[in-house]
């Protein structure tokens, strides 16, 4: 199954809302996670199953699903989530990631 | 809190056997019911993973690298190791050690993960 996510970068600055999107290539049901990746870090899980938040992720982490599409949203941009962002679907083996969307500053 | 570290050669040549160990602690790898994972990062790309072993040793691999993979577990050390063979500059990577969740029919599911270690494929 192959993701693709867009934009592939945006730039935005502390308090904006930023939206993420990402389409698989077939039917997954809600079976998809986003992740959070710092320079030089492991990615952390952030929300999975679409829309459940993972324990500990900050209430402003929000995911959505609309037909093939699924939506990453940061409702208002802090300084810690400057980084890039994955998701991965979770419907069949092996699970595959979209190729990133890297935030940065503005 | 579990936490995972990988550990091995950060330089394999060409044609030989890249081998990691990832080392479990804060939690046995024998309980939960947990899959364990490898996923890999190659430079300015995205992850792939590369399979799971589980506690009592079957394992699940990507098939783009199962003919060159396998996997062990040692539960008397918490640990578990990745062996793949006939290494090319393209498995230069950041490899993960990483535990899914094993939950629901949630095909990967990674809540913990190591730091990585870069492993750089050359002669």
């Amino acid at each position: 199954i192959q993701l693709t996510q867009s934009p592939s970068s945006l730039s935005a600055s502390v308090g904006d809302r930023v939206t993420i999107t990402c389409r698989a290539s077939q039917g997954i049901s809600s079976h998809l996670a986003w992740y959070q990746q710092e320079p030089g870090k492991a990615p952390k899980l952030l929300i999975y199953a679409t829309s459940t938040l993972q324990s500990g992720v900050p209430s402003r982490f929000s995911g959505s699903a609309s037909e093939t599409d699924f939506t990453l949203t940061i409702s208002s941009l802090q300084p810690e989530d400057f980084a890039t962002y994955y998701c991965q679907q979770l419907r069949s083996y092996p699970p595959t990631f979209g190729p990133g969307t890297k935030v940065d500053v503005k | 809190q579990v936490q995972l570290r990988e550990s091995g050669p950060g330089l394999v040549k060409p044609s030989e056997t890249l081998s990691l160990t990832c080392t479990v602690s804060g939690g046995s790898i024998n309980s939960g019911g947990y899959y364990w994972c490898w996923i890999r990062q190659r430079p300015g790309k995205g992850l792939e993973w590369i399979g799971y072993i589980y506690y009592n040793g079957n394992t699940y691999f990507n098939p783009s690298l199962k003919s060159r993979l396998s996997m062990s577990i040692d539960a008397s050390k918490n640990q578990y190791s990745l062996r793949l063979n006939s290494v090319t500059a393209a498995d230069t990577a950041v490899y993960y050690c990483a535990r899914d969740l094993n939950y629901a029919d949630y095909a990967g599911l990674f809540d913990s993960w190591g730091q990585g270690i870069l492993v750089t494929v050359s002669s």
